[in-house]
């Protein structure tokens, strides 16, 4: 059981350059999460999926991409890289039906730096 | 416009004593309070939750109090342990969604 992935651990891009993070786990969990942390700030929700097909926008969705073909894998897609999208990003998983609040599982995350 | 403030970034706490991290928060509608632990260079953890019902909620060595007139809660760490030393963020969410709005953490250090 390894829990939630991220793929790649660090990453460097130019300007303008695309890439997408890779995030998966075998839990089963139905709902996904995107994070962003920077410095002296909290994460921040990127997007969020909760089942296979259905995703939704988070606090701030600009510049990302997110899709889910699969319970298990929740990519996130940079479009056109910028410095301000320079940050440290987690993905998270958790069972969601029915429940009243859901503790979050997060992978280990990717830190993203942006040229 | 800030929801959530941990307003102490750092805290250094002796081994054995007790630690106290404050969280406030503007939103009346939250319904549940977590807490989450980091460790660098990993994700955060889920270490406690508390419902807005509640007042208290205790797990071992963690105890989560809410003040609801306030709008102020604290994780108490009894005792402390060198173990404890991370960044530890409060994560309230409000009614009918699992969006949660982190504050900006607390760096707790555990001295030996």
């Amino acid at each position: 059981n390894a829990g939630v992935t991220q793929t790649p651990k660090f990453q460097v891009l130019k300007t303008g350059q695309s890439m997408t993070l890779q995030c998966a786990q075998d839990m089963n969990h139905e709902y996904m999460s995107w994070y962003r942390q920077d410095p002296g700030m909290g994460l921040r929700l990127i997007h969020y999926s909760v089942g296979a097909g259905i995703t939704d926008q988070g606090e701030v969705p600009n510049g990302y991409n997110v899709s889910r073909s699969t319970t298990e894998d929740f990519p996130l897609r940079l479009l056109s890289a910028a410095p301000s999208q320079t940050s440290v990003y987690f993905c998270a998983s958790s069972y969601s039906h029915g429940i009243p609040y859901n503790e979050q599982f997060f992978g280990p995350g990717t830190r993203l730096t942006v040229l | 416009d800030q929801q959530v403030k941990q307003n102490s970034p750092s805290l250094s706490v002796q081994e054995g004593r007790i630690s106290i991290l404050n969280c406030d928060y503007t939103n009346s509608m939250f319904d549940y309070f977590l807490w989450y632990k980091k460790y660098p260079a990993e994700g955060p953890t889920f270490l406690i939750s508390i419902s807005s019902i509640k007042d208290k909620n205790e797990d071992g060595r963690f105890t989560v109090f809410l003040n609801k007139s306030a709008k102020h809660l604290s994780l108490h760490i009894v005792p402390s342990q060198p173990g404890d030393s991370a960044v530890y963020f409060c994560a309230p969410k409000g009614p009918g969604t699992y969006k949660y709005i982190f504050g900006t953490g607390t760096r707790l250090k555990v001295l030996a």
